[in-house]
């Protein structure tokens, strides 16, 4: 079953506010992705991460790889109304062979208020 | 370069009909998975194949089959469905990078059965 635990769930903000969100697991990964997905799109990848105390941006995002491998973080500066969607976590769990597989968290739903 | 695309967009079937959804890519990747998405419960694996010919079991595989005869195509099958597989299918295509993966998924396939 899942082995990522995302929050928040969902956020309601005002346009030009920083989000932040953040994925935890018992198990240590690898490798920690960040997605965001519109409505009645798939997933499309913002930020890959490959080392654990990585730090990487990508314009207005930045997303850490935690320390101790087992969870992850993604900051979001001055939100615009665009950045509305769902943002998931996924990872490769150390162990898992050369699959390629990821395990993905529940999701954290943004909605930006302009 | 499309990318990934996925056959069809949309579709419903009445409980026990049979229907394969079809996963394209033209990026030459070795790996390809099918994944479901429902409300609150992130993206679950249902089957991923590293290579033409190979296919492997993924989190909720129960009731689907697949197939990957094509390094390009990767088949998802529902021999009889089932309302409990009423769900947003997506297919993603994957390389290794330095043993770590980037998946890119294709648009989703919305299905319905009643």
């Amino acid at each position: 079953g899942q082995q990522l635990n995302q929050s928040p769930q969902s956020m309601f903000i005002q346009e030009g506010e920083d989000v932040s969100m953040n994925c935890t697991s018992s198990s240590i990964f690898n490798t920690w992705l960040w997605y965001k997905q519109d409505p009645g799109e798939g997933p499309v990848l913002l930020i890959a991460l490959y080392k654990a105390g990585e730090l990487t941006s990508n314009g207005r995002l930045t997303a850490q790889f935690g320390i101790t491998r087992k969870d992850s973080f993604l900051n979001i500066s001055a939100s615009i109304p665009s950045d509305v969607g769902i943002y998931f976590c996924a990872g490769q769990r150390q162990g898992s062979g050369n699959t390629g597989k990821l395990i993905f968290g529940q999701g954290t739903t943004l909605q930006v208020k302009p | 370069n499309a990318g990934v695309t996925q056959t069809p967009k949309f579709r419903v079937l009445k409980t026990g009909q049979s229907m394969t959804l079809l996963c394209a890519q033209d990026m030459n990747h070795e790996y390809m998975y099918w994944y479901r998405q429902d409300p609150g419960m992130g993206l679950r694996l249902i089957h991923y194949s590293v290579g033409e010919g190979t296919t492997a079991k993924g989190e909720v595989p129960d009731g689907y089959n697949v197939s990957r005869l094509k390094k390009q195509n990767f088949l998802l099958g529902l021999e009889s469905a089932a309302p409990s597989q009423t769900s947003v299918y997506f297919c993603a295509s994957s390389y290794l990078l330095a043993g770590a993966p980037r998946q890119y998924f294709g648009p989703g396939t919305r299905l319905l059965v009643l």
